[in-house]
């Protein structure tokens, strides 16, 4: 079974600087991975999803992308960030019964 | 795209109690999952249904699914305090090759000891 590393796992950021978040999956090949950002107390909003290297595709329009330079490598990034990027992201993994392995989350406070 | 949403938003119990939640989406399903959420941690999957498919067990988890109704529900029996959490649905897409979750905002459980 896949396994998803994420990380950090609490991140404090200024207003203006810049973010990268990693995310890497042992356990499987060409996996389909997602970012989800979750705010308090609300569901999970689907940021990018990937089905291969180097294909990324966007759900919602943001101040945010990601990339997935390696097979098992999913990055989600900002050049400048937001007060309203703050929140709590997931990343996953499509597993093969369709059923989703998650990452532990990030909690990104913009301040 | 489609989307599951969960009801109640919130439910508090007492341990031992049966727990009951539901979920209904919009539009035609392959499948649909719950999943759990501990306070700030990842999801962990619980059970997938697929829409051939009306009941499935899991331990103390026993899911149904109601194709007709575009609905499904999600009984916990015999209530613990560890399953203080929040539980989502979630029911899938394929566009064009694609597998693409949908998450509601889900049910927050509270387990009294």
């Amino acid at each position: 079974s896949q396994t998803i590393h994420q990380w950090p796992a609490t991140l404090v950021q200024p207003v203006g600087s810049p973010l990268s978040l990693e995310c890497t999956v042992e356990g499987t090949s060409n996996p389909n991975l997602y970012w989800y950002r979750q705010a308090a107390g609300r569901g999970l909003q689907l940021l990018f999803y990937s089905v291969g290297i180097g294909q990324i595709s966007s759900e919602v329009p943001q101040n945010l992308s990601a990339s997935r330079p390696q097979d098992r490598q999913f990055i989600l990034s900002s050049k400048k960030l937001l007060l309203s990027d703050s929140g709590f992201y997931l990343c996953a993994c499509l597993g093969q019964l369709h059923g989703y392995t998650f990452g532990s989350g990030t909690r990104l406070t913009v301040v | 795209s489609q989307q599951g949403e969960e009801d109640p938003q919130a439910l508090s119990i007492q341990e031992g109690e049966n727990a009951t939640m539901n979920c209904s989406y919009k539009t035609s399903i392959n499948n649909l999952q719950w999943y759990r959420q501990n306070s700030g941690r990842g999801l962990v999957h619980l059970i997938l249904i697929r829409s051939n498919e009306r009941e499935k067990h899991s331990g103390r988890l026993r899911v149904t699914l109601d194709t007709s109704k575009k609905s499904s529900s999600l009984l916990i029996t015999a209530s613990r305090a560890a399953d203080t959490a929040s539980y989502f649905c979630a029911t899938g897409l394929i566009p064009g090759g694609s597998y693409i979750p949908t998450f509601g905002r889900g049910t927050s459980l509270i387990v009294h000891p």
